[in-house]
């Protein structure tokens, strides 16, 4: 069935680094292609999305790019924020239901 | 801008007990759904439900689990006799069939602790 892996955590950085986060799916269709965050204590927001081959998404600094390919959407943000430490969930799907990546806690030091 | 909201946001419950999750969806979505996060582990898709029934459903969502939707506006997940391993966040998701037809919308959730 379709599968979703991603990079383990955590991953800690230091403010302004350079941010990638590894996701790859399997998917038997061409499903669309997510990041969610969840903050802590909160619940899960939708970072950003692509629904087809070579879309980018991008929100708040981050991109992620739909490679068919490689079957991959790695995260990406040039420069990181304290305010970015939460878990990233790389998730595939659309309308029947989503499947979620295993999460990877990101810890930004100051 | 139009969210999902989930009733209660914590509930503790005893085993053995019935529970009712509930959620109302963002008003013009016709597809909606139930998911668990176990803490610290992955969100899993438990349900959807469309026209007033199932649509998928997952082999989590066994025999204790039902939903409903018992008005024009909410929508409820519950769990008939619940064990310790129920205890987890529950996210109601709702979705629009028109521009953002992929897209699930998701409520804050309601954390349910199995004592």
């Amino acid at each position: 069935g379709d599968s979703v892996t991603q990079m383990e955590g955590p991953v800690t950085l230091s403010e302004e680094a350079f941010l990638t986060i590894n996701c790859t799916y399997t998917a038997t269709g061409y499903p669309s292609l997510f990041w969610y965050v969840q903050y802590p204590g909160e619940g899960l927001q939708l970072l950003l999305k692509a629904t087809k081959a070579d879309d980018k998404g991008s929100n708040k600094g981050f991109e992620a790019t739909y490679r068919k390919e490689t079957t991959s959407f790695h995260l990406e943000k040039g420069s990181v924020q304290v305010s970015d430490s939460a878990v990233y969930f790389c998730a595939l799907g659309g309308r029947s239901k989503i499947i979620f990546g295993s999460g990877t806690r990101l810890s930004i030091q100051p | 801008e139009p969210e999902v909201t989930q009733t209660p946001s914590h509930q503790v419950t005893q085993m053995g007990q019935e529970v009712i999750l509930r959620c109302v969806p963002i008003s013009n979505h016709l597809y909606f759904y139930w998911y668990r996060q176990i803490l610290g582990q992955k969100v899993e898709f438990l349900v959807s439900f469309y026209n007033n029934e199932i649509s998928e459903k997952s082999e989590i969502f066994d025999d204790q689990f039902s939903v409903e939707r018992p008005d024009g506006s909410n929508f409820t997940l519950k769990i008939r006799s619940t064990k310790l391993e129920d205890s987890a966040m529950y996210f109601c998701a709702s979705n629009n069939p028109g521009r953002d037809y992929n897209e699930q919308f998701f409520g804050p959730g309601t954390r349910l602790t199995v004592l």
